[in-house]
């Protein structure tokens, strides 16, 4: 079945630091690859997507490319800060229908002053 | 439309006891979702329904879960007989089919089994 691997955390950085959370992903077909993040006390929000190979998504400074070769879509980063302190979420929507997700286990990061 | 609403946020229950808990969808989104999620997992798929029709069912869903959406708006979760194993975040999320949004989560149950 569909699996999502995620990068162990917590990961902890030095403000403006870079950013590289690995996901690797195990799909029938051609899923659709989304990023999460869940801040302190809040509800997951969707942080970006893509939908088909070689597709970036993008948002808040945060990137991830859909690599179909390597079954990757690691997000991003280049310039991190406090507010950046939350754990992210790695999922694909998977061939079955449905629009349901699998999700990763999640990688907390830190990021200190 | 203020989002995805869960209620209750947190709920101690004793073990034997049942639970409901509900979620009121974005209202043009005609899917729903219900996941549970344990410390330091990621959450995983319980059960969906495409308007009121309830879709699919995960095995992770025992006898002693149900799940309604009866006029395809609100939606609820019923645990039966709890047991500690229970003891979870729900989370409900919708989407809209026709416009192939996105999932957008609420704010989860915290259940707690005593």
């Amino acid at each position: 079945g569909d699996s999502v691997t995620q990068m162990e955390g917590p990961v902890t950085l030095s403000e403006e630091a870079f950013l590289t959370i690995n996901c690797t992903y195990t799909a029938t077909g051609y899923p659709s690859l989304f990023w999460y993040v869940q801040y302190p006390g809040e509800g997951l929000q969707l942080l970006l997507k893509a939908t088909k190979a070689d597709d970036k998504g993008s948002n808040k400074g945060f990137e991830a490319t859909y690599r179909k070769e390597t079954t990757s879509f690691h997000l991003e980063k280049g310039s991190v800060q406090v507010s950046d302190s939350a754990v992210y979420f790695c999922a694909l929507n998977g061939a079955g229908g449905g629009n349901k997700l699998t999700f990763g286990t999640g990688t907390q990061l830190k990021v200190e002053l | 439309d203020t989002g995805v609403s869960q209620d209750p946020r947190h709920k101690i229950t004793k073990r034997g006891q049942n639970v409901t808990f509900r979620c009121d969808p974005i209202s043009e989104h005609n899917r729903l979702y219900w996941y549970r999620q344990t410390l330091g997992q990621g959450p995983e798929f319980l059960t969906y329904f495409q308007n009121e029709a309830q879709l699919e069912k995960s095995r992770l869903l025992s006898d002693r879960f149900s799940a309604e959406r009866p006029k395809g708006s609100f939606s609820t979760l019923e645990i039966q007989r709890t047991e500690q194993g229970d003891s979870a975040m729900y989370l409900c999320a919708s989407s809209s089919y026709e416009a192939n949004t996105e999932a957008f989560f609420g704010q989860g149950t915290r259940l707690t089994v005593v």
